[in-house]
């Protein structure tokens, strides 16, 4: 079974500074995408960055990246020069891609305050 | 450019009334999915479907209902509401493709007494 696991349900992070949100997955196939969303107070929710299983490099997206390890299954997002903005809920979720339904299973997520 | 497009955004049921939610997306996407989302569970797929006229279970397909008459239109329907489907309900929709995410609609808060 595929499961994704987000192990921090509250962080929080100064202004300008860096954090890192954590992201731990399960999967027996070979060939599978990792996705990070946001999901502001608002309640929509907004893509931020993609990670391809037989990607070389880490993805990257203005200030968002990706630390990807896939030997540990993890998939953690980096956050840099953090704004108030940044205050969110966010998720990790994965897509196997084998099974061509193109499914995303998504973890629990985690919320993140800028603090000022 | 309206994207996803979930009608209504709030609605209050009471237990075993029925009613349907829309999703309509203008990008041409063959897939569509409903999802819910609960305090602390994250988000959970209740149907989906690869392309008109197709729709398969998900995770929490129970209670639910779906169809997929016209491309563009993706309709999930509660024929008897009961107050564990008080939720926000989210529908997604992808082009399919390995890097291609899925689009989200703003969701729908379902109270159900």
């Amino acid at each position: 079974a595929q499961t994704v696991t987000q192990s921090q349900p509250e962080m929080s992070v100064q202004e300008a500074e860096t954090v890192t949100l954590s992201c731990t997955y399960d999967t027996s196939d070979q060939s599978y995408g990792l996705f990070w969303y946001k999901q502001p107070s608002s309640g929509e929710m907004i893509f931020l960055i993609y990670q391809g299983s037989y990607d070389e490099q880490n993805a990257t997206e203005g200030r968002y990246s990706l630390n990807f390890q896939k030997a540990r299954k993890s998939a953690n997002l980096v956050i840099s020069a953090s704004q108030l903005g940044d205050s969110a809920m966010y998720f990790c979720a994965m897509r196997e891609l084998q099974t061509g339904a193109n499914n995303l299973f998504f973890g629990t997520g985690t919320r993140l305050t800028v603090i000022p | 450019n309206a994207g996803v497009t979930q009608t209504p955004k709030f609605r209050v049921l009471k237990t075993g009334q029925s009613m349907t939610l829309l999703c309509a997306q203008d990008m041409n996407h063959e897939y569509m999915y409903w999802y819910r989302q609960d305090p602390g569970m994250g988000l959970r797929l209740i149907h989906y479907s690869v392309g008109e006229g197709t729709t398969a279970k998900g995770e929490v397909p129970d209670g639910y209902n779906v169809s997929r008459l016209k491309k563009q239109n993706f309709l999930l329907g509660l024929e008897s509401a009961a107050p564990s489907q008080t939720s926000v309900y989210f529908c997604a929709s992808t082009p399919g493709g390995t890097n291609q995410p899925q689009h989200f609609g703003d969701g729908t808060r379902l109270s159900i007494l």
